[in-house]
């Protein structure tokens, strides 16, 4: 099984829509974790990082559910500059290697 | 933009060879971590150097090697060059190895094995 686990899509979604991405990791000591954006041949930029609590930043909304083992990105009110793939992080204690998942691609439709 | 700047953007080499790839942290930052990332997958971990130390290291292999300077820039270099190797290394840099520390990326070297 892999550590990090992300469906990779693509996801198709008109311009508007509401889109949920899960990602889920098999080390339940796992302590931070973080959404990133990565836009085709270029490289990954932080879109926010997961507290345990929930967060949201404008139209993206980010949960972490400790005892499922996931987390979830919500983007509302997509825009076509959401098109992108976008990778789940999470960094397990005593490491402090990033282990990605293989990203979930994104397309909002004009 | 992160301040994060790697060199060269791109490379081709032919298998066997050997390539030194180059990365400057953003300024403040002391730890220097490298990923590669293959077509179609998520970046994988292949060292990190803090305070001129490597700190922790991924599956690859001894042909994968690296280097932290004074000045917390950061070589990659891979021996014996095979082409499974072709792929995009990120380096990224954060202010201390800490679990919850933020990793910026710089933009990559895209690499290309004949």
């Amino acid at each position: 099984r892999k550590e990090v686990e992300q469906d990779p899509g693509p996801f198709n979604v008109p311009e508007g829509a509401t889109v949920a991405f899960n990602c889920t990791y098999s080390n339940s000591a796992s302590q931070s974790f973080f959404w990133y954006r990565q836009d085709c041949r270029k490289e990954p930029k932080l879109l926010m990082s997961v507290y345990s609590s929930g967060n949201e930043d404008g139209r993206f909304t980010a949960q972490l559910n400790r005892a499922s083992q996931y987390i979830s990105l919500l983007i509302r009110d997509s825009k076509l500059s959401d098109s992108a793939t976008y990778l789940c992080v999470v960094n397990n204690p005593g490491t402090y290697k990033y282990i990605f998942g293989t990203g979930t691609r994104l397309k909002v439709l004009a | 933009e992160t301040g994060v700047t790697q060199s060269p953007t791109h490379l081709i080499k032919t298998r066997g060879q050997q390539v030194t790839l180059r990365c400057s942290s953003q300024s403040g930052h002391n730890t220097v971590s490298w990923y590669q990332q293959a077509l179609g997958q998520g970046p994988q971990f292949i060292f990190q150097y803090y305070r001129e130390e490597e700190n922790g290291r991924g599956n690859f292999p001894p042909r994968f090697s690296g280097l932290q300077f004074p000045n917390y820039s950061s070589e990659l270099n891979v021996n014996a060059l095979e082409l499974d190797d072709s792929a995009l290394y990120l380096c990224a840099s954060s202010l201390v190895a800490g679990a919850e520390e933020t990793q910026y990326f710089g933009p990559g070297t895209r690499l290309l094995v004949l």
